[in-house]
């Protein structure tokens, strides 16, 4: 079985600042990784993933995450955040298996943008 | 497409009574998921369809708890005899079938059990 570790349950910050949303997981198998983000009354989209090649993956509003084998981590990063980035943040793995099916989330950070 | 619908959006209910919620998934999409959020948590898987195959359910789903997708189109979740722990979010979620890592979510059900 896997399993996700957000520690940070709110992170708060200010426009044009950097930040850093910690995920760990954990997985006796070889493992996809999601970042998922949820804005205010709306549902979970994806925000960037991990499935092969390189460990550093982007998304198109400027995030991007790492994906480190060795310290079982994959945290999100953004060099200057926005207020339209006030959202909560679920990091997700699945086991990288031919039925690849179900994710497993974390616990969820709430980033919270301020001017 | 207008993506994947849920209905109602948000249900009160007695304790003891029986609650169905409907997801209408992205019409290609051939997998579909039933997750539940409560607060505080993150997603939690409950139980996942191949077409009308219901292949995998987690141990969370009780025997309290049916789902179905009779013709491989929408989905239903019914909850007998609910109790008070029952209260979440009901997520409904659908990919294509051959698996790119992207789940596609609706905006979920409310459940409130008085």
């Amino acid at each position: 079985a896997q399993s996700v570790t957000q520690l940070d349950s709110q992170v708060p910050v200010f426009e044009e600042a950097p930040v850093e949303l910690r995920c760990n997981y954990s997985s006796s198998v070889s493992v996809y990784l999601f970042w998922y983000v949820q804005y205010p009354n709306q549902g979970l989209q994806l925000l960037l993933k991990y499935l092969s090649g390189s460990t550093l993956v982007e998304s198109i509003n400027g995030f991007e995450a790492e994906f480190n084998k060795s310290q079982t981590s994959f945290h999100l990063r953004k060099p200057s955040v926005h207020i339209s980035d006030t959202a909560e943040y679920f990091c997700a793995v699945t086991a990288m298996t031919g039925t690849a099916s179900k994710l497993t989330f974390g616990t969820g950070t709430r980033l919270q943008v301020t001017l | 497409d207008t993506g994947v619908s849920q209905d109602p959006r948000h249900k009160i209910t007695k304790r003891g009574q029986n609650v169905t919620f409907r997801c209408d998934p992205i019409s290609e999409h051939n997998r579909l998921y039933w997750y539940r959020q409560t607060l505080g948590q993150g997603p939690e898987f409950l139980t996942y369809f191949q077409n009308e195959a219901q292949l995998e359910k987690s141990r969370l789903l009780s025997d309290r708890f049916s789902a179905e997708r009779p013709k491989g189109s929408f989905s239903t979740l019914e909850i007998q005899r609910t109790e008070q722990g029952d209260s979440a979010m009901y997520l409904c979620a659908s990919s294509w079938d051959v698996w790119a890592g992207e789940l596609f979510f609706g905006e979920g059900s409310r459940l409130t059990v008085l």
